[in-house]
C-alpha cells in the first residue's frame, strides 16, 4: 500500500453514461497526476495538478474528460458520454515537489469497462 | 515524438540468476530516468531512478546503467527471486514538471 487510494476499484458502465473517479493522494503531497493504462502498455500521462491548479493536460484528454482538485487534496476525474475506447485502467499518482527524488506514488487504479 | 521503448516484451530468468532488462529512449533532453515495477492488479511501484548526468546507480539488489551515447538504459536485478515477477517499465522525466513518459514494459518471468 503506497498511501494513495482510488475509488472505485472497478467500474462497469454502458456507453454514453458519465463516470467519476476519485483519488486520495498522500496527504502532504502537493502534486497529483492522472494516467491511463491499457492492457500491455505503459501508463499514459493525462493531466497533473500542483496543489489545486491544473498545470498541464495531455492531448489525450478530450473535451469529455475533466479533472478537478478543488482544495488541493483529493482529485476527481470525470468522463462524460463514455465510449468503448475509454475502457482502461485509470491511475492516480502523487509526489512532493522540491525533493531530489523523482518518485511518484501510484494508487491501485480504477479499471473502467465500457459496454 | 518522444518515445521510450523496450527491446523485449518478455524475459524468462532462472531463480537465483541475474536479470537484465533493457530500454531505449529517444529524448536526449530528459533530466532523469526511472524504473518502475508493476505487479498484477497494482499500480506501478518506483524501483530506482538515475539523473541524466550519471551513468550508474545502485540500490538494493538493483543497478541501473545509463548510456547516453546510444540512449540506452538497463536495469540489473541480482539474484532474481520469485517476488521479482512483474512487468518492468522504464520511464523518463523532466525536472520542470515531473511528468513521466513510460515505455511499453517488459514482463519478467522467473523460472523455478
Amino acid at each position: 500500500d503506497t498511501g494513495v487510494s482510488q475509488d472505485p476499484r472497478h467500474k462497469i458502465t454502458k456507453r454514453g453514461q458519465n463516470v467519476t473517479f476519485r483519488c486520495d493522494p498522500i496527504s502532504e503531497h502537493n502534486r497529483l497526476y492522472w494516467y491511463r493504462q491499457t492492457l500491455g502498455q505503459g501508463p499514459e500521462f493525462l493531466t497533473y495538478f500542483q496543489n489545486e491548479a491544473q498545470l498541464e493536460k495531455s492531448r489525450l484528454l478530450s473535451d469529455r474528460f475533466s479533472a478537478e482538485r478543488p482544495k488541493g487534496s483529493f482529485s476527481t476525474l470525470e468522463i462524460q458520454r463514455t465510449e468503448q475506447g475509454d475502457s482502461a485502467m485509470y491511475l492516480c499518482a502523487s509526489s512532493l515537489d522540491g525533493t531530489s527524488i523523482h518518485e511518484q506514488y501510484f494508487g491501485p487504479g480504477t479499471r473502467l469497462t465500457v459496454t | 515524438g518522444e518515445s521510450v521503448g523496450l527491446h523485449l516484451p518478455t524475459l524468462s530468468v532462472q531463480e537465483g540468476d541475474n536479470s537484465i532488462i533493457n530500454c531505449a529512449y529517444s529524448n536526449s533532453a530528459s533530466d532523469y530516468f526511472i524504473w518502475y515495477k508493476q505487479e498484477s492488479g497494482k499500480g506501478p511501484q518506483f524501483i530506482i531512478d538515475i539523473r541524466s548526468n550519471m551513468d550508474k546507480r545502485q540500490g538494493q539488489r538493483v543497478t541501473v546503467l545509463l548510456n547516453k551515447t546510444v540512449k540506452h538504459l538497463s536495469l540489473q536485478i541480482a539474484a532474481t527471486q520469485p517476488g521479482d515477477s512483474a512487468v518492468y517499465f522504464c520511464a523518463e522525466g523532466m525536472n520542470r514538471d515531473d511528468k513521466i513518459i513510460f515505455g511499453k514494459g517488459t514482463r519478467l518471468h522467473i523460472l523455478p
